[in-house]
């Protein structure tokens, strides 16, 4: 069953606390990027990588940071230096020369 | 950077009715424009796209407009069915060699009403 899975739906931290987020693919894709969902903002690139360890920061990376060490795999963690945590994160990705972004069912991240 | 403006954020139709949506770009050199359905809970989905070469693109009761000049493109959706209702959201790229990083509309709420 081909897809991008986003684990865990639902998570919640204290304010203060790294937490590191999901995101797995076995659609063979190349690109996979991190985006921010707020309301009445749409979606905001956090970051992005087109192949295997290398990424780049998009337009709010402060307080994020990402790896990606598997094609299969990128996750992000949200650092205690990111200002305001609580959002919705959708992982996609992307195959080599398409144009097609294909999303996760996204994690709603809440800090207290 | 690209910069994507959306209207209207929210948008109520009678079923059967047309809906449009329409977003303004301000980056000439953008040249990809897709729109996407999210559906309560859940991640955005592609339901069509258009490059700049092309005025116009249709899949059934969908359409997508797109006016260079103007930098504007609407979504049209006609003959509305309440399982239309959801955010939409329109998108604008610059699609080269090396990814395609997507700027987002604020998203537009439809709901179909019986």
């Amino acid at each position: 069953d081909g897809g991008i899975t986003q684990s865990p739906k639902y998570l919640f931290r204290k304010e203060g606390q790294n937490v590191t987020l999901s995101c797995e693919q076995n659609l063979n894709h190349d690109a996979m990027y991190w985006y921010r969902q707020d309301p009445g903002q749409g979606l905001r690139l956090i970051y992005y990588s087109q192949i295997v360890n290398d990424f780049q920061k998009g337009d709010i990376a402060e307080g994020y940071s990402v790896s990606r060490e598997k094609k299969e795999s990128f996750p992000l963690t949200v650092t205690s230096a990111q200002k305001n945590p609580t959002a919705f994160y959708l992982c996609a990705t992307e195959k080599q020369g398409g144009t097609e972004a294909f999303f996760g069912q996204g994690t709603r991240l809440t800090v207290v | 950077g690209e910069n994507v403006e959306q209207h209207p954020s929210t948008l109520s139709v009678q079923e059967g009715d047309s809906a449009v949506i329409k977003c303004t770009y301000s980056d000439s050199a953008s040249n990809y424009f897709p729109w996407y359905k999210q559906e309560l809970g859940k991640g955005p989905q592609l339901i069509i796209d258009i490059r700049s070469n092309v005025g116009e693109k249709k899949d059934q009761r969908i359409a997508v407009t797109l006016n260079k000049t103007a930098k504007h493109f609407s979504l049209h959706i006609t003959e509305t069915q309440p399982e239309d209702s959801a955010v939409y959201f329109c998108a604008a790229s610059r699609v080269t060699g090396g990814g395609n990083k997507l700027t987002f509309g604020t998203g537009t709420q439809l709901k179909v009403e019986l």
